[in-house]
């Protein structure tokens, strides 16, 4: 299994673009998760899945983000417009939905995106 | 409201040397805690769990309710050590939601 995967890997855009950052979770998870990581605030939860449904979006920062979740292999982030303080590390994250509530997530290489 | 704070941005030990690294979290509920790895170019990934009582590549990590703290520590640093330490809280019961602290970034040095 390749793990969790994220493209684009690197994105550079111009403030006022649209950006969008895909994911595929691993085969059999049932959540995924969206992170943004800063220097300023860490790793910060913006949003996630279970089941394909958005079950709390409370770290979206605001409207110019949205994510969906259209089939169990995929999902996206998308900002539009995007701002230079989106610039930051997004990372997906996916998990099974088993009994033991500690299962570990698992985490993709993060999309590092620089907004000029 | 929960929290996970790691007061150090930084630590830079020598190798062999014995290394903590603090975690300190807020949370009115059971808390269940982690520290996840970063090495340099690799993807975040799950170090221990505190559920567990564990041992990995040396490292160990009590949970203190008494003083709310899940520190990570090692003996013995090594230089394959060097990596960001992220501890994180469930805060979200059988959802799984983590809150992680700002992470600390830790230097082994020959």
């Amino acid at each position: 299994d390749a793990g969790v995967i994220q493209s684009p890997r690197h994105e550079v855009t111009e403030m006022g673009q649209e950006v969008t950052l895909r994911c595929k979770p691993i085969s059999g998870h049932d959540y995924l998760f969206w992170y943004r990581q800063t220097m300023m605030r860490g790793l910060e939860l913006l949003i996630y899945f279970n089941n394909n449904v958005p079950i709390d979006d409370s770290g979206m920062p605001e409207d110019r983000f949205s994510a969906k979740m259209p089939n169990a292999s995929f999902s996206t982030l998308k900002i539009q417009p995007s701002e230079p303080r989106d610039s930051a590390v997004y990372f997906c994250a996916s998990r099974g939905g088993g009994l033991s509530f500690t299962d570990t997530q698992y985490f993709g290489p993060g999309t590092r995106l620089t907004v000029l | 409201a929960q929290r996970v704070t790691q007061p150090e941005k930084l630590l830079s030990v020598f190798k062999g040397a014995p290394v903590e690294l603090k975690c300190n979290y807020s949370y009115s509920g059971s808390p269940e805690l982690f520290w996840y790895v970063q090495y340099s170019r690799q993807r975040l990934q799950l170090l221990l769990r505190h559920i567990s009582r564990e041992s990995i590549k040396g490292f160990t990590a009590d949970l203190n309710k008494g003083e709310t703290s899940f520190h990570l520590k090692k003996p013995f640093a090594q230089e394959e050590d060097s990596a960001m330490y992220y501890c994180a809280l469930n805060y979200g019961g059988s959802q799984g939601n983590l809150i992680f602290g700002k992470g600390t970034k830790l230097s082994v040095k020959p």
